[in-house]
């Protein structure tokens, strides 16, 4: 596997509260990406970055915002976390250069939200 | 932007037959199309990806078909084995999107013995 990590794991947590997802590359790629998996529908792109401070939204970006002030680590922040907001989510990256790009996932972390 | 239909959502199929998901995309503009396995619990792995420049890919068992005039690709599994059970996600990469995946809903696939 790809030098990929994601902390935490697992978490748990309340509705109304902040949360914070990290995703830390070894691989000093270019491009990161977060993605959440929900049974039926398949990985769909949150956000995403193309370099230190360049971001982008995705095709379900409403809720969540995310930063990356050093190539290795990309955070995803829930600012008021929502039961429909409890998924997988999965951080993935990707090399620059050249047409074509292959993305590799990190582990995910497993969010529920009560 | 980009829309990718995946079919069948689940597959069963008997040890030693042949497995095959079908994709199709809308936008043209997509040259790169990979292949994920992603079994319970774990990451979705890439198995196999075909760019838009060949019609076809083969890695072992394994193959990728590539129709650009009608905007669809298809994965091919043959001498299926029971550790090919998992959920297959196909995806689509627009040029230009800064290699942006949109993603198939995916395909279960269980390989009875």
């Amino acid at each position: 596997d790809a030098g990929i990590t994601q902390s935490p794991r697992h978490k748990v947590t309340e509705t109304g509260t902040p949360v914070t997802l990290r995703c830390h590359q070894t691989e000093n790629h270019r491009y990161m990406y977060w993605y959440r998996q929900d049974p039926g529908h398949g990985l769909r792109l949150i956000h995403y970055s193309y370099g230190v401070k360049d971001t982008d939204k995705g095709e379900v970006s409403d809720g969540y915002s995310v930063s990356r002030s050093k190539t290795e680590d990309f955070l995803l922040t829930l600012e008021s976390a929502t039961s429909s907001q409890t998924s997988v989510y999965f951080c993935a990256i990707s090399e620059s250069g050249g047409p074509y790009n292959e993305q590799f996932f990190g582990p995910g972390t497993r969010l529920t939200v009560l | 932007g980009e829309n990718v239909e995946q079919h069948p959502s689940t597959l069963s199929v008997q040890e030693g037959d042949s497995a095959v998901i079908k994709c199709t995309y809308s936008d043209s503009a997509s040259n790169y199309f990979p292949w994920y396995k992603q079994e319970l619990g774990k990451r979705p792995q890439l198995i196999i990806d075909i760019r838009s420049n060949v019609g076809e890919k083969k890695d072992q068992r394994i193959a990728v078909t590539l129709n650009k005039t009608a905007k669809h690709f298809s994965l091919h599994i043959t001498e299926t084995q029971p550790e090919d059970s998992a959920v297959y996600f196909c995806a689509a990469s627009p040029w230009g999107s800064n290699y942006k995946l949109t993603f198939g809903k995916g395909t279960l696939l269980t390989v009875n013995p």
